[in-house]
């Protein structure tokens, strides 16, 4: 089963508005992940929080972790038409030396220019 | 600067034909590998990861295998595809001990008819 599930399945927003993608996740992690996916491509890494951390920037991009409601946000400020892809939040867990990543189903984002 | 291959690109095969896949991460050593399916719309699902050299586990029951020869080589297999099998695979590392960013190949789409 799908350990993030995010919300909302699909968004459509101007070019210049704030785009917000949540998600939620069952379990205990060490950190949650935040990828992009542009269509029929592999996917980029975006942002990652650790467990003890509350809120990342990284340009653009605002995440952040509410570990006691088990959820995640990412906020793209300021959309531009380049940031239409797939976006999917990935849970992280340490597991005798590997990481394993759970991914969800992701929020398919298009900004009209 | 580490880089990820994945070939081929796209694939058609029909049902009951055998499967390779081939992932190869040049620029470090000894990274964990990661095999993953993504179904047209959906997330992503780990199908194997590896820790090192000839050691694959896998995470769900299936018609596939994979196989680690040589530390950066990964290689995914099929005797026998199955309608099932068509869709989007995902060749992944990162490094143990704690380092916890995925990085993505481009992918191979593979279409059983």
């Amino acid at each position: 089963s799908q350990q993030g599930e995010e919300d909302p399945q699909a968004l459509s927003i101007q070019e210049g508005e704030n785009a917000t993608m949540n998600c939620s996740y069952k379990t205990s992690i060490n950190n949650l992940q935040w990828y992009r996916q542009n269509s029929g491509r592999g996917l980029v890494h975006l942002i990652l929080i650790r467990s003890n951390e509350r809120e990342k920037h990284s340009g653009r991009l605002r995440v952040t972790l509410d570990t006691s409601k088990k959820s995640s946000s990412l906020l793209i400020t300021a959309s531009r038409a380049a940031d239409t892809a797939s976006y999917f939040c990935a849970t992280g867990l340490n597991s005798g030396g590997y990481q394993k990543v759970t991914f969800g189903t992701g929020t398919k984002l298009q900004v009209i220019p | 600067s580490q880089t990820i291959h994945q070939w081929p690109a796209t694939l058609v095969q029909p049902v009951g034909s055998p499967l390779s896949l081939e992932c190869t991460v040049e620029g470090t050593s000894n990274p964990n590998l990661y095999w993953y399916r993504q179904a047209a719309g959906r997330g992503l699902q780990l199908l194997f990861y590896s820790v090192g050299i000839g050691q694959i586990s896998s995470e769900v029951p299936q018609n596939l295998s994979a196989s680690r020869p040589q530390d950066r080589q990964f290689i995914l297999s099929s005797k026998k595809l199955l309608l099932s099998d068509s869709g989007f695979y995902l060749c992944a590392w990162n490094m143990g001990g704690g380092t916890d960013t995925q990085y993505f190949g481009p992918g191979t789409r593979l279409t059983v008819l």
